[in-house]
């Protein structure tokens, strides 16, 4: 089985500065990792995904990601936030081989709630 | 490329009766999932389909329950409401036999509202 935690439940920061949304994971198997983020009254989006190669990730809009296998962690930073950023952020894993309770779905943290300030 | 569909965008039911919420996948996806998002308890997966079956079932009471159509559309049904199902329920889609590596693929949700 897997979980996620999300360390931070809310993170607010001022326009232009940078952030870090953390996450933090437990697997027995190995697993590929998700950030998704979800504005107001909407569903979720894909923002970036690690399946294999390059520990670091980008998004188009600025966002990148490192996997850290050691410490089991998957942050999310952006250098410089605007204010459309504002959002919640989830991540999220699923097993990379198949069978078991866990395959096909994914496991996702509790959310971060990003306000960007002016 | 149309995204995930589902319907109705919000339902409105009284403890007791049923709900039955519609998603349509991307086209070529053949895999779907469900998935609950309750106040204060995060997103938990609910079910998932692929080529009409079901595939794998998180930790609800049968009460929930579903299937897909041949065109791969599918249908959440909740029998027997109770106030607690009062949630944003999401269907994702992706293709094959939703392979880890397979980006699923959300829909906007239907928001269900049980009094």
């Amino acid at each position: 089985a897997q979980s996620v935690t999300q360390l931070d439940s809310q993170v607010p920061v001022f326009e232009e500065a940078p952030v870090e949304l953390r996450c933090n994971y437990s697997s027995s198997v190995s697993v590929y990792l998700f950030w998704y983020v979800q504005y107001p009254n909407q569903g979720l989006q894909l923002l970036l995904k690690y399946l294999s190669g390059s520990t670091l990730v980008e998004s188009i809009n600025g966002f990148e990601a490192e996997f850290n296998k050691s410490q089991t962690s998957f942050h999310l930073r952006k250098p410089s936030v605007h204010i459309s950023d504002t959002a919640e952020y989830f991540c999220a894993v699923s097993p990379s081989r198949g069978g078991g309770t866990s395959y096909g779905k994914l496991t996702f943290g509790q959310g971060t709630i990003l306000t960007v300030h002016p | 490329e149309a995204g995930v569909t589902q319907s109705p965008t919000h339902l409105i039911k009284t403890r007791g009766q049923q709900a039955t919420l519609r998603c349509s996948p991307i086209s070529g996806h053949t895999s779907v999932y469900w998935y609950q998002q309750a106040l204060g308890l995060g997103l938990q997966f609910l079910l998932w389909y692929d080529e009409g079956e079901e595939r794998n079932r998180g930790n609800f009471p049968p009460r929930f329950s579903g299937r897909q159509f041949p065109n791969y559309s599918s249908e959440l049904n909740v029998n027997a409401l109770e106030l607690e199902d009062s949630a944003l329920y999401l269907c994702a889609s992706s293709r094959h036999r939703g392979a880890g590596q397979e980006t699923q693929y959300f829909g906007p949700g239907t928001r269900l509202l049980v009094l």
